[in-house]
């Protein structure tokens, strides 16, 4: 399973865009790039995911490099409710298994 | 459609008591995983299984077991509680990978081993 690398941590200011950053230089060519999140003590949170375009949905938008070695997760208007900790896992699409690291806490400041 | 249910939400045990978390999901997802968060730390993987009676390892089996004689349950056992197994236990299902399917999360059980 390829590794991700995060910074463990940013800031944000409320109603900015946060930009965070993950590269996946051994990424797969049958590998995704997942995004999730997790407030305080809960249970992680889907957040996107993309193959090799980019992708957005009514949380975030996803821009992968061409190359695949990297990605970053965009959220257009940040809010004090996405302070959290940010996850980039990249997945198997044969196993299917989400390998965890440290993420990047997010810390969006009024 | 209740998703990922864990119980029980808070737990606090003896050294040496052994003891089942339990973890149920409605969604008819195939593949389902069981994860540890220590304090200030990252989820790592225990056991997972893909199936109703197929199961294998994760990064830390070790005084773990697993069964899975259903698809809607993934039972987590532990055989004999130490002090370093004191953490935040999680469960996950989704549909088999392929696709690209998002994981769906229970709320945790907080175990504390004393």
């Amino acid at each position: 399973d390829a590794k991700t690398t995060q910074p463990p941590s940013m800031d944000c200011a409320e109603g900015r865009a946060a930009n965070l950053p993950c590269n996946h230089s051994t990424i797969s060519g049958n590998e995704y790039v997942y995004w999730y999140r997790q407030i305080h003590s809960q249970g992680p949170q889907y957040i996107i995911h993309g193959l090799k375009n980019n992708e957005t949905n009514e949380m975030a938008s996803l821009i992968i490099t061409e190359d695949r070695k990297s990605s970053t997760l965009i959220l257009p208007h940040a809010t004090l409710r996405d302070t959290a900790v940010y996850y980039c896992i990249v997945v198997s699409s044969n196993t299917g298994k989400l390998i965890f690291g440290q993420g990047t806490t997010l810390q969006v400041k009024p | 459609n209740a998703g990922v249910t864990q119980t029980p939400k808070f737990q606090v045990l003896k050294t040496g008591q052994s003891m089942t978390l339990q973890c149920a999901q409605d969604m008819n997802h195939e593949y389902m995983s069981w994860y540890r968060q220590d304090p200030g730390m990252g989820l790592r993987l225990i056991h997972y299984s893909v199936g109703a009676g197929i199961t294998d390892q994760g990064e830390v089996p070790n005084g773990y077991n697993v069964s899975r004689s259903t698809t809607e349950d993934f039972p987590l056992r532990l055989l004999s509680a130490a002090p370093s197994q004191t953490s935040v236990y999680f469960c996950a299902s989704s549909s088999l990978p392929g696709g690209g399917t998002e994981a769906f999360f229970g709320q945790g059980t907080r175990l504390t081993v004393v």
